[in-house]
Parts: structure tokens; C-alpha cells; sequence
């Protein structure tokens, strides 16, 4: 099956630096992406739709200077949290789907951010 | 905003009962995704429902969609301890874009 690889999956960090989150499709290409935050106990939030070779579209309420996402090819997407906060501290799940389908996401395992 | 909202927020049943999840949504739909997700993971695609189907198995799975109603169900029969899981359900809405997003799911616990 379709596997997406996330990097890194934890990572702690000072307030007021940045953060670089990578999400890979290993096995397909993916037009599109998606990064989702998760708090603890709660669902996921979209945040930004990630189109390759565009700009990124973001979620009403999300900061896109704050937030910036990249999608470079067909196979990576990154997210970066830019002057990280300890409110920025969070669960991040980026998805994919493949460029021939128009259905189901394939997830990664989620990168947490603790901002100290 | 959420599309999907599940209900009940969290179910917990004995290892080899059967575990009911309903997800109820607001617009037409192209089709109805649900995911599972295990505590501190990424999501996993379970199954798919097209807009016009009624009823999918997989498994042990068995998802119906009720688009008159405007929603679906998720049955896990004959659970077992390893279904311990968050379930979400995602509807995939006409003319949303592609995206998904996801309700507060149900938390079913299987004990054994």
C-alpha cells in the first residue's frame, strides 16, 4: 500500500525558533497534500492544502507567515513552523493523495512539537 | 469547520461484541471516508463509500450510507482488543476541493 513518510516524529525546540517538518509520498506521487494539527483528545484540524508547484491554500485562521508549507515535487511537502511558540506545541499529520485517485488520504504518523 | 460529526464520542464494549459508530454530515457528498487512528499515530484509511452505495464490507467492516439521512454507520463485529482505536469519519464533500476534514471521532475501547 501507499506509505507516507513523516520526519521528524517528535522534536523540541526553543521558543522563537523554527521548525521544519518534511512529508514524503515513498511509493506514489502526490499532487496534492494535506497538513493537519491535532491537539490532545481532539480531531484533526486542516490547516493548508499543499498543491505541487503552487501556493499553498490555507484554513480561515491559519497564519500563512507562520505556517509555511512548500510542495517542491511530487513526492515532498514541508511544513515550517516559523518563531515557534509553546502554543505552537501540537501533534502535526500531513497526508497525500495519489495523483490518479481521487479518493482516500494516505497519512503520515504525525511529527509532535514541543515548544519550550 | 468539520464535515463529519460521530456519535457516540467514545463506546467502550467486551473483546467479541460488536461495536456500532455513526457519522452524521451537512451537504452532498461524492463519498464517505472512515479512518482510524491508534493514540499518538498518523490515520488509517479503512474503508470507502461511494455516494451511491448503500452498504461496503471489508473484513470485519461493514459501513452503510443513508444519504437521504445523510448518514452512515461503522460496525466492527467480533471486536477484538487491537480495535482500541480513535474512528473518524470523513465525508468527501461535492464541490469541497478534495479535502477532507474530521469530526471529534468516537473512541472505542474493546476490553477484554
Amino acid at each position: 500500500g501507499a506509505v507516507v513518510s513523516q520526519h521528524p516524529s517528535w522534536v523540541i525546540c526553543k521558543s522563537g525558533t523554527s521548525v521544519k517538518i518534511e512529508c514524503r509520498s515513498l511509493d506514489f506521487q502526490a499532487t496534492t497534500m494535506f497538513w493537519y494539527r491535532q491537539f490532545p483528545k481532539q480531531s484533526l484540524m486542516l490547516m493548508a492544502t499543499s498543491n505541487e508547484g503552487s501556493k499553498a491554500t490555507y484554513e480561515q485562521g491559519v497564519e500563512k507567515d507562520k505556517f509555511l508549507i512548500n510542495h517542491a515535487s511530487l513526492t515532498l511537502s514541508t511544513l515550517t513552523v516559523t518563531s515557534a511558540h509553546p502554543e505552537d506545541s501540537s501533534f502535526y499529520i500531513c497526508s497525500a493523495r495519489e495523483i490518479t485517485q481521487t479518493g482516500e488520504l494516505f497519512f503520515g504518523e504525525g511529527s509532535r512539537l514541543t515548544v519550550l | 469547520s468539520q464535515q463529519g460529526e460521530e456519535d457516540p464520542q467514545a463506546l467502550s464494549i467486551q473483546e467479541g461484541e460488536n461495536a456500532t459508530m455513526n457519522c452524521s454530515y451537512k451537504t452532498s457528498i461524492n463519498n464517505l471516508q472512515w479512518y482510524r487512528q491508534n493514540s499518538g499515530r498518523g490515520l488509517v484509511h479503512l474503508i470507502l463509500i461511494r455516494s451511491n452505495e448503500r452498504e461496503k464490507h471489508s473484513g470485519r467492516l461493514r459501513v452503510t450510507l443513508d444519504t437521504s439521512k445523510k448518514s452512515s454507520s461503522l460496525l466492527i463485529t467480533a471486536s477484538r482488543a487491537a480495535d482500541t482505536a480513535s474512528y473518524f469519519c470523513a465525508p468527501d464533500l461535492t464541490g469541497g476541493g478534495n479535502k477532507l476534514t474530521f469530526g471529534t471521532g468516537t473512541q472505542l475501547k474493546v476490553e477484554l
